[in-house]
């Protein structure tokens, strides 16, 4: 079957640096995307990785390694508005899963 | 400015009736989908589109179903509601060079079905 996991919930220091990892098992793989959503509202796009690798967007890395099945999400210099849910998400040809989420609390 | 849009964002409705949930995106994109959100489950996907005329079933499908006769749009239907179709909806667009790169989504729709 297809899966995704990662960490349910994550507290970290503003300014600090916090990482969020997600493994995923799968017959097909296409790519590892990262979504941020804040209180159940839309979720919004922050990085995808369709090679190994690590891909920097500003605060956020994203990082890839296809031989372990695993990647991660790295934030940066937290910010209190940083706290939101973080979802892993990858595709195979024709389908597209999403992890069950990592509610990030940055605090003070 | 170019947005994707959903309506209603909230309805109560009744077990077997048939519910239509309306998508809406100025994008231009051929690629839309359909998610639906649960606590516990994260997003899954109903169904989705890459253009006109084309659809496609996702991962938990049964009991929706979805037209595309537009590049606009992409209403999904529940053809008998059921409460276990309770949740918050989701809908989503992608431009054509990777319809699994970044999705933009619309404000969700919150559904209950008593």
């Amino acid at each position: 079957g297809q899966s995704l996991e990662q960490p349910s919930e994550v507290t970290a220091v503003e300014g600090a640096i916090v990482q969020i990892n997600c493994t995923y098992q799968t017959s097909g793989f296409y790519g590892l995307s990262w979504y941020q959503q804040h209180d159940g509202g839309a979720p919004t796009f922050l990085s995808y990785n369709a090679l190994d690798g690590l891909e920097e967007t500003g605060r956020f890395s994203s990082f890839l390694s296809r031989s372990d099945s695993y990647g991660y999400l790295l934030l940066q210099e937290l910010q209190m508005k940083d706290s939101a849910s973080y979802f892993c998400a990858w595709a195979t040809g024709n389908q597209f899963y999403f992890g069950t989420g990592t509610s990030l609390t940055v605090i003070p | 400015d170019a947005e994707i849009t959903q309506s209603p964002r909230h309805k109560i409705t009744e077990t077997g009736r048939q519910v239509t949930l309306a998508c809406h995106q100025t994008w231009n994109h051929n690629n839309m989908f359909w998610y639906r959100q649960d606590l516990g489950h994260g997003l899954r996907l109903i169904h989705y589109s890459y253009g006109v005329h084309d659809t496609n079933k996702g991962e938990v499908s049964d009991g929706y179903s979805v037209s595309r006769s537009n590049t606009e749009d992409l209403p999904l239907t529940l053809e008998s509601a059921a409460s276990s179709q309770t949740s918050v909806y989701f809908c989503a667009s992608s431009d054509d060079q990777d319809p699994y790169n970044e999705q933009f989504f619309g404000p969700g729709t919150r559904l209950t079905v008593l």
